[in-house]
């Protein structure tokens, strides 16, 4: 399977705990973007990375969030001190840059839940 | 991003066709109408989007109103399986900047035996 992928798929944890999840995209897909999904409600963006270079944050994106692309490939998204309002799924997007077309392409997402 | 609007909940019966509308009266001219669907727990999954013209591919056909203020999803033979929440976006697209997706709360469509 050639898709976006996600790990892991689900993560129960503590409040307060660190947690970090991963995205691989689709390969040679330049843009990857986090989005945040709550029960009911249609994703909401967090942030977006074209390359390496995080090129937007979505006032979502609390102090306790990071998000890293260290070589332009794969992703990481840090929550760190987590709250039960950040329970959530926590959605990856890859697309590819223009000139052909820049779709996106979601992963499976990670489901959180903070107890 | 334009907003849209879209009907809550829609059924349909298997085996025909759903059509599922979409209004987007504050359309730029420089920006598509996009269709993704999102099946219980799973992410949401790219259908077909269009800038002006029809567009038809092997899982949907999109109509866009000539002055662009609606759309038309339509699903020619629905089955169980295309059971889903339907998000109509519009975003300007091939940008050199990238752009994100704005969803909405989406159609919920059921089909029925």
């Amino acid at each position: 399977d050639t898709g976006v992928s996600q790990d892991p798929r689900h993560k129960i944890t503590k409040r307060g705990q660190n947690v970090t999840f991963r995205c691989d995209p689709i390969s040679e897909h330049n843009r990857l973007y986090w989005y945040r999904q709550t029960l009911g409600q249609g994703p909401e963006f967090l942030t977006y990375f074209q390359n390496e270079a995080q090129l937007e944050k979505s006032r979502l994106l609390s102090d306790r969030f990071s998000a890293e692309r260290p070589k332009g490939s794969f992703s990481t998204l840090e929550i760190q001190r987590t709250e039960q309002g950040d329970s959530a799924m926590y959605l990856c997007a890859s697309s590819p840059r223009p000139p052909t077309t820049d779709t996106q392409y979601f992963g499976p997402g990670t489901r959180l839940t903070v107890l | 991003d334009a907003k849209t609007t879209q009907p809550t909940s829609m059924d349909c019966a298997e085996g025909r066709a759903a059509n599922l509308p979409c209004n987007h009266s504050t359309i730029s001219g420089n920006e598509y109408v996009y269709w993704y669907r999102q099946i219980h727990s799973q992410g949401p999954q790219y259908i077909i989007h269009g800038l002006k013209n029809n567009e038809t591919n092997e899982m949907a056909s999109l109509i866009i109103t000539e002055d662009r203020k609606s759309s038309t999803l339509i699903l020619p033979h629905a089955t169980l399986r295309d059971t889903a929440v339907y998000y109509c976006i519009v975003r300007v697209a091939l940008s050199s900047s990238g752009d994100k997706l704005t969803f909405g709360t989406g159609t919920r469509l059921a089909v029925r035996p």
